[in-house]
């Protein structure tokens, strides 16, 4: 059975500050994705990562993919008060037709 | 281009009661999926089709039932209503593998709630 699990689950920082969210599973995938979920609201893709060593960027938002590690990070860099929400990852593994398997979340408070 | 869309946006039920859930989409494409969202977990898979006329079961099928008769229709049954499956409800859908984009794509969720 596949697993995600994220650390931390609940991250408070304060403007201006870095950090990193982790985001680990148990079995072979070169996909995974990430997502913003603001309260109330659907989910809001950020990135789709596709194979190992993959990273990209928007704006204070950086994720990278190291498949061998089976590992995701998603880092936050000088992080804004508009960033506070709850980030998810999942994982697309391969020959699973359209299942995703989530993580159970990081919530993020940014504080002024 | 609509996107995903989801009927109704909310709902309440009574224990017992049966209702359908309505999820379409317009983008063409063949996989579509329901998940749940309970308070402050993450997603999970209810059922899932690759195409029209194919279904399969995802990690929490049990009291629910899925059709796919249309490239843009998968909607949701709940047989039975019990309180454990008062939560969010999510449509998802996305082209096939080699379609050139594993974007997914997420409707804006059903709330219900089962008295």
């Amino acid at each position: 059975e596949l697993k995600v699990e994220q650390n931390p689950l609940f991250l408070s920082m304060q403007e201006g500050k870095n950090y990193t969210i982790y985001c680990n599973y148990s079995t072979t995938s070169d996909r995974l994705y990430w997502y913003r979920q603001d309260p109330g609201k659907s989910l809001e893709s950020l990135f789709v990562l596709l194979s190992n060593g993959a990273v990209k960027q928007e704006g204070r938002l950086m994720a990278s993919l190291d498949t061998k590690a089976r590992l995701s990070t998603l880092h936050i860099t000088a992080a804004v008060h508009d960033l506070s929400a709850t980030y998810f990852c999942a994982v697309d593994p391969p020959n699973a037709g359209n299942m995703l398997t989530f993580g159970g979340g990081t919530r993020l408070m940014v504080k002024p | 281009n609509a996107g995903v869309t989801q009927t109704p946006k909310f709902q309440v039920l009574k224990t017992g009661q049966s209702m359908t859930l309505q999820c379409a989409q317009d983008m063409n494409h063949e996989y579509m999926s329901w998940y749940r969202q309970d308070p402050g977990m993450g997603l999970r898979l209810i059922h899932y089709s690759v195409g029209a006329g194919i279904t399969d079961q995802g990690e929490v099928p049990n009291g629910y039932n899925v059709s796919r008769s249309t490239t843009e229709d998968f909607p949701l049954r709940l047989l039975s209503a019990a309180p454990s499956q008062t939560s969010v409800y999510f449509c998802a859908s996305r082209v096939r593998d080699g379609g050139g984009s594993y974007e997914q794509y997420f409707g804006p969720g059903t709330r219900l709630t089962v008295t």
